[in-house]
């Protein structure tokens, strides 16, 4: 059964901590994606990877960073955790069709939810 | 910027009736539509990956027709069952990444 596992399903952190939130996944998938959900908005990507060592920002990726040194491990950081990164956090990966990912289907982790005190 | 929208945000529907749910998106630049199942505790899971005008596709009780020129797509689900309960995403392509919706909360009423 293809999997992409999250490293916690919940954490708790203190304001200004840094955070690992680590995503592995099992299928050889070159892309990973890292997204945010919070109560009445859609899924908002915060990075993408396509291949190892690379990386792009999504649409908030302001306080966070990643990390892809190797294809199967997709880790999201956050700098200096602040109480507004609370939230839940996906990690998704799919197959390659390149720059074009989302001809396919993404399979996801179940998620961390993330509070930030 | 790409907005999808999900219409209902909720829905209750009782056990045996059958119900359905939109995703709008603007129809310029589409690449490809996916609906996800999203049961609590639990990953969201793929149902759909569609890509053409007026695709459609079925799996079990649940189905999806997509008409990429006024820019919807629907989900059916026939004969709601429990399990069924659940909050229903749609993710549209239109370049290099997907847009969701907020989601569709499915709850079915015994």
């Amino acid at each position: 059964d293809v999997k992409v596992t999250q490293s916690s399903r919940y954490l708790v952190k203190r304001t200004g901590e840094k955070v690992f939130l680590e995503c592995v996944q099992d299928m050889d998938h070159e892309n990973m994606f890292w997204y945010r959900q919070d109560p009445g908005l859609g899924l908002r990507l915060i990075y993408f990877s396509y291949d190892v060592k690379m990386k792009e920002k999504g649409d908030i990726p302001e306080g966070y960073s990643v990390s892809r040194e190797k294809k199967e491990r997709f880790s999201l950081i956050l700098e200096s955790a602040s109480t507004n990164q609370t939230s839940m956090y996906l990690c998704a990966s799919s197959p390659p069709s390149h720059r074009v990912p989302q001809y396919y289907g993404y399979t996801f982790g179940s998620g961390t939810r993330l509070t930030v005190v | 910027i790409l907005n999808v929208e999900q219409s209902p945000q909720s829905l209750h529907v009782q056990e045996g009736d059958s119900t359905n749910f939109t995703c709008s998106f603007p129809s310029s630049n589409f690449y490809a539509l996916h609906w996800y199942r999203w049961e609590t505790a639990k990953s969201p899971e793929a149902l759909f990956v569609m890509t053409l005008n007026g695709d459609e596709k079925k799996k079990g009780r649940i189905s999806a027709t997509l008409n990429t020129k006024e820019g919807y797509s629907y989900l059916y689900i026939k004969g709601s069952q429990p399990e069924d309960s659940a909050t229903y995403l749609c993710g549209v392509g239109s370049n290099y990444q997907l847009i969701w919706g907020a989601g569709t909360k499915l709850i079915i009423k015994p």
